[in-house]
């Protein structure tokens, strides 16, 4: 079946450090591929998505590309804030008929000043 | 405002108690969706619906019964065979076609007294 793969964190970060939040997955077909974020005590919000190969998302100095050769969507910000600090689930969905989303763990990110 | 209401934000659940966890969309989306969230872990899918009146189980329902009575509504019931309840619940929606993009509620963090 279908499957995501994170990076155990936490991941801890100075203000303005890269970012990297390696996510592999393994699936059938052409999966679309999606980043979310969940700040503390709150749902999950959609950050990015990506739908087919060499797609590349972006949404608030975030980014990641879907690369079908390494079956990778990792998650990129150049410069970090304190702001950033979350959880991040990278996520899949098949390509046929309804579906249903499958999670990674998360990755926590913890970014001081 | 369109979104996804949780309630009540915290509960506290008896021994032997069955609780319900209130779950309403204004999104006029078809598909609804309750996950468990536990620290540490990713999220896993406890019963989903499509349309109204039908549901389906997901990875983990044992100890919960959903209904979707009406388009806008999916309560769950953590009932009293659920033997470890203490977690944290989301609700999502989606319109159920193409992408199928899920949006969240801000969750229900449920406890045992």
């Amino acid at each position: 079946g279908n499957s995501v793969t994170q990076m155990e964190g936490p991941v801890t970060l100075s203000e303005e450090a890269f970012l990297t939040i390696n996510c592999t997955y393994t699936a059938t077909g052409y999966p679309s591929l999606f980043w979310y974020v969940q700040y503390p005590g709150e749902g999950l919000q959609l950050l990015l998505k990506a739908t087919k190969a060499d797609d590349k998302g972006s949404n608030k100095g975030f980014e990641a590309t879907y690369r079908k050769e390494t079956t990778s969507f990792h998650l990129e910000k150049g410069s970090v804030q304190v702001s950033d600090s979350a959880v991040y689930f990278c996520a899949l969905s098949g390509d046929t008929g309804f579906q249903k989303l499958v999670f990674g763990t998360g990755t926590r990110l913890l970014v001081s000043p | 405002d369109g979104g996804i209401t949780q309630s009540p934000k915290y509960l506290f659940r008896k021994e032997g108690q069955n609780v319900t966890l209130s779950c309403e969309q204004n999104l006029n989306h078809d598909a609804m969706y309750w996950y468990r969230q536990d620290p540490g872990q990713g999220l896993r899918l406890i019963y989903y619906s499509q349309i109204v009146n039908d549901f389906q189980k997901g990875d983990i329902a044992e100890g919960y019964s959903v209904s979707r009575e009406k388009k806008e509504s999916f309560p769950l019931t953590v009932t009293s065979a659920q033997k470890n309840p203490t977690a944290f619940y989301l609700c999502a929606s989606s319109d159920g076609t193409g992408l199928n993009i899920q949006y969240f509620g801000a969750g229900t963090r449920l406890s045992v007294l």
